[in-house]
């Protein structure tokens, strides 16, 4: 099994320029997670979705979309750049909620920088 | 809304134990969990507790939980350097869909 993919690993993008965080994983798991992390600031919860069709706002959802129209697939979108969402994007999925001893499976995540 | 806080920076020399402390502001929480994020990677389940237990230790791992204090620490016997990392704790409350993560603690070790 592969987990949890994103794609592409780091990208640059000009202000105002859109792009497509991919995440697909193979586990089967009805709970996907959008993170970003940036330093000192631990991971905010930008997008959240519990199955396919059904997505949620997080911490910090302002600038971004999703969508869940598969259970292997959740991806995020930025439509307008902007250097404040230059940070490090993980993706994340688990079978069962958080109320559960069944962890998070996280990617590798993708290094995004605006300029 | 739920707030975990951790220190940013912990240092220990190889072989010493290291005791990385967290406190969160919820106290509906039912599971608390350590993750592990080493450079460049995404974070890796390394244990967790149930909010009725006091302790769990799992090999080098000794996970202690005061829940009068709301106060979570995470005690590495033996550190070595593939210990070093970033440390996050994590908790969730009961009928949640998600996990609040703490600023996260950079472990470094030294020879």
């Amino acid at each position: 099994n592969a987990g949890v993919t994103q794609t592409p690993k780091f990208r640059i993008l000009k202000i105002g320029q859109s792009m497509t965080l991919q995440c697909t994983q193979d586990m089967n798991h009805n709970y996907m997670y959008w993170y970003r992390q940036d330093p000192g600031m631990g991971l905010k919860l930008i997008y959240y979705s519990v199955g396919a069709g059904i997505t949620d706002k997080g911490e910090v959802p302002n600038g971004y979309n999703v969508s869940r129209s598969t259970t292997e697939d959740f991806p995020l979108r930025l439509e307008l750049a902007a250097p404040s969402q230059t940070s490090v994007y993980f993706c994340a999925s688990t079978a069962n909620g958080g109320d559960s001893n069944q962890p998070q499976h996280f990617g590798d995540g993708t290094r995004l920088s605006i300029l | 809304g739920e707030d975990v806080e951790q220190s940013l920076f912990l240092s220990v020399r190889e072989g010493d134990s290291s005791v990385i402390n967290c406190t969160y502001t919820d106290s509906s929480s039912t599971y608390l969990y350590w993750y592990k994020q080493e450079p460049g990677a995404g974070l890796q389940l390394l244990t967790y507790i149930f909010s009725n237990m006091d302790m769990k230790q799992d090999q080098r791992l000794t996970v202690l939980l005061n829940k009068k204090d709301k106060h979570l620490s995470l005690r590495i016997a033996d550190t070595q350097t593939g210990d070093s990392a970033i440390y996050f704790c994590a908790e969730t409350s009961r009928g949640g869909n998600k996990l609040t993560f703490g600023t996260g603690t950079q472990l470094k070790v030294e020879l």
